[in-house]
C-alpha cells in the first residue's frame, strides 16, 4: 500500500491554457474525494465519487472544471482556460468502504500545486 | 449545513509546553470530527477521530481530543510540545450531507520555539 498519489506534484502554467491533474487512490478504496486548498486557507471540497459514479459537485466547480474516475480506480481533474484564481493547491483523498466510521476517514495525497500565470 | 471555527491562526508555544488548539463545530446531525496536520508542501495526514465511541480520542505522535457535544467542541492537547510539531493544524466534521465529504476549518499554525 503506497498510499494516494497525485502526478504532477507541481504545474505551471498560462492563463487559458488547460490543464489536468491524476489522483490515484489507494486500492481497496471506493470513494475518492477531490479538494482545493488555498493559501492560508482549510481545503475545500469539490467533488466526489463512489466507485465510477461522481455523486457530489460543490458550488465551486464551475464549468471550466470537470472531473473523471471512468474505472473507478484513478480519477482525472481537468481545468480548461484557465485563470489565475485557480492557483491553489489541489488535494485528492480516498476513503474505504465499510461503516460510517470507517468510509468516512479519508486519507490525503501530497497534492499538486497548480500556478497560473 | 456543517461549519468548523478554528480559534487563532497561529498558536506559539515554547517547546515542552502544554500545547492546545481550539475547534467548535456546527452541525445539524452526529458528526465525525477529525484532526489532521500538515507539513509544507504536503498533503494532510490524519491525528486522530472521533466518530461516537469514546469522547476521548487518543491520537499519534501524543496529540488527543475531547468531544464535548454540549460545548460543540473538539480541542487538540498535547502534554508536551516538541520541535517537530511545528505545522498547521485542521480541524474538520463530516456527515451532514448524507455522503462522507468533509468541511475544514481554516487552520491554526502550531509555531515552537525552544
Amino acid at each position: 500500500d503506497t498510499g494516494v498519489s497525485q502526478n504532477p506534484r507541481h504545474k505551471i502554467t498560462k492563463r487559458g491554457q488547460n490543464v489536468t491533474f491524476r489522483c490515484d487512490p489507494i486500492s481497496e478504496h471506493n470513494r475518492l474525494y477531490w479538494y482545493r486548498q488555498t493559501l492560508g486557507q482549510g481545503p475545500e471540497f469539490l467533488t466526489y465519487f463512489q466507485n465510477e459514479a461522481q455523486l457530489e459537485k460543490s458550488r465551486l466547480l464551475s464549468d471550466r472544471f470537470s472531473a473523471e474516475r471512468p474505472k473507478g480506480s484513478f480519477s482525472t481533474l481537468e481545468i480548461q482556460r484557465t485563470e489565475q484564481g485557480d492557483s491553489a493547491m489541489y488535494l485528492c483523498a480516498s476513503s474505504p468502504p465499510g461503516l460510517a466510521g470507517v468510509k468516512h476517514e479519508q486519507f490525503f495525497g501530497p497534492g499538486t500545486r497548480l500556478t497560473v500565470l | 449545513a456543517q461549519s468548523v471555527t478554528q480559534l487563532g491562526s497561529h498558536v506559539s508555544v515554547s517547546e515542552g509546553a502544554l500545547v492546545l488548539l481550539r475547534c467548535n463545530y456546527s452541525s445539524s446531525v452526529p458528526p465525525y470530527l477529525f484532526w489532521y496536520v500538515q507539513y509544507p508542501n504536503q498533503g494532510l495526514q490524519l491525528l486522530l477521530k472521533y466518530t461516537s465511541a469514546a469522547t476521548l480520542v487518543k491520537g499519534i505522535n501524543g496529540f488527543e481530543a475531547e468531544f464535548k457535544k454540549s460545548e460543540t467542541s473538539f480541542h487538540l492537547t498535547k502534554p508536551s510540545a516538541h520541535m517537530s510539531d511545528a505545522a498547521e493544524y485542521f480541524c474538520a466534521v463530516s456527515g451532514g450531507s448524507g455522503y462522507s465529504t468533509l468541511t475544514f476549518g481554516k487552520g491554526t499554525m502550531l509555531l515552537v520555539s525552544p
